[in-house]
Order: C-alpha cells, then structure tokens, then sequence
C-alpha cells in the first residue's frame, strides 16, 4: 500500500531532550516537505526537500533540522526542543512535476 | 502564491450537494488552484485540481470562473464521512501555504 509513515505518532518530552521524528514513503516521490499544524494558525511548512542531498528551509525552520541521505526518508530532528514547538507535525511527499501530495498520519509532540 | 478568502464555517444537509467557494482573484495565469480536505486531526488529504476547466474525479468537481478569480468544489452528494475542514490553494511555485480553510458540518 502506498503510504507515508511517521514514528512516534506521539510523544512527550522535557525541554533540550533532543529528539528525532522519522517519516519514510514508499513511492518513490523525490519531494518531501515537514508541516506543523497549530491551533488558529494552519499548516505552516518547515522544511522540504526536492530530492536526496537537497533541502531547503519553509516558513517556520527555526529550531529544527532535516536530512535527506535516502529518498524514502525525510527525518525531522528538533536538538533543543522548547515548549513552543507542541504542535502536530505532518509529513508529506509527492512526484515532482505532480502536486497531489501524500500526508502521514500525523505526530503529536508535547515538549514540557 | 495567490492569497485565498474561504468563509470560515458551512453547513450542508446529509445527501445534498456541498457547494464550498473560494475566491483568489489575484491568481496570476500559470497557478493552480487545490483542493485539500482535513478530517478531524488526520493528514490533508487530496480532492481535485485544476487551472482553467472545469474538472471532475471521483470525489469531486471543480468549477472555475472564466476570468479565474473565484472556483467552487461541489460535492454532489455529501455524507457525513465528508464533515471536514476543506483548503482551497492557489500553487504557482514549490510549495503549499495552507490558509484556515472552510470547517463544513455534513447534518444528519
């Protein structure tokens, strides 16, 4: 089944606790992209990539960190989280060239 | 990008057309317009595109006006499964803004 994944789907953690959230696809897309979604205020991009080695900041990047060593992963990585990044956080992909983007289910992060 | 105006919250009796409109009258002519729904607090997920026809899939239709400036999603036979928040997107380069979008209630 084609799909984006992201682990952990939720997660509780204390302020400056590095963390990694993982997101992987399986459709070979080269564009994938980092949301978060906060009350009243939308989905706001992070960050994206248009393929292996290539990323680039989105609207909010502060405070967050990506990588793109293969192209199914797209792992988001916060080194000091801070209370003001609880949020829900989405991943997405989709082909270049085709704007239907696949989302993942979603992580919830609570950062106290 | 052009900026996008939905009304904020509709309503639509169980079995009728949603009709949910969205105006981006500063769309320039090369961008797109999109749709997305969001139900409860799962991934957008896609519902139909299009740049100047009108267009048609198995969800959905989209109406765009002829000067480009409003388009309308209709559902044409709205269950509650399709109670959603519904994002209208004008993309002309990379990336998606998504605006607060239209909370539409599907009533029993």
């Amino acid at each position: 089944e084609a799909q984006v994944t992201q682990n952990p789907r939720y997660l509780i953690t204390v302020t400056g606790k590095k963390l990694t959230v993982t997101c992987s696809q399986n459709m070979n897309h080269e564009y994938m992209s980092w949301y978060r979604q906060d009350p009243g205020l939308g989905l706001r991009q992070i960050y994206y990539s248009m393929n292996v080695e290539v990323t680039d900041k989105g609207d909010v990047p502060e405070g967050y960190k990506v990588s793109r060593k293969e192209k199914r992963n797209f792992p988001l990585i916060l080194e000091s989280p801070s209370p003001n990044q609880t949020s829900l956080y989405f991943c997405a992909s989709r082909p270049t060239g085709d704007y239907e983007q696949y989302f993942g289910p979603g992580t919830r992060l609570t950062v106290t | 990008d052009a900026k996008t105006t939905q009304p904020p919250s509709m309503d639509c009796a169980e079995g009728r057309a949603a009709n949910l409109p969205c105006n981006h009258s500063t769309i320039s002519g090369n961008e797109y317009v999109y749709w997305y729904r969001q139900i409860h607090s799962q991934g957008p997920q896609y519902i139909i595109h299009g740049l100047k026809n009108n267009e048609t899939n198995e969800m959905a239709s989209l109406i765009i006006t002829e000067d480009r400036k409003s388009s309308t999603l209709i559902l044409p036979h709205a269950t509650l499964r399709d109670t959603a928040v519904y994002y209208c997107i004008v993309l002309g380069g990379q990336n998606f803004v998504f605006g607060p979008g239209t909370r539409l209630s599907v009533l029993p």
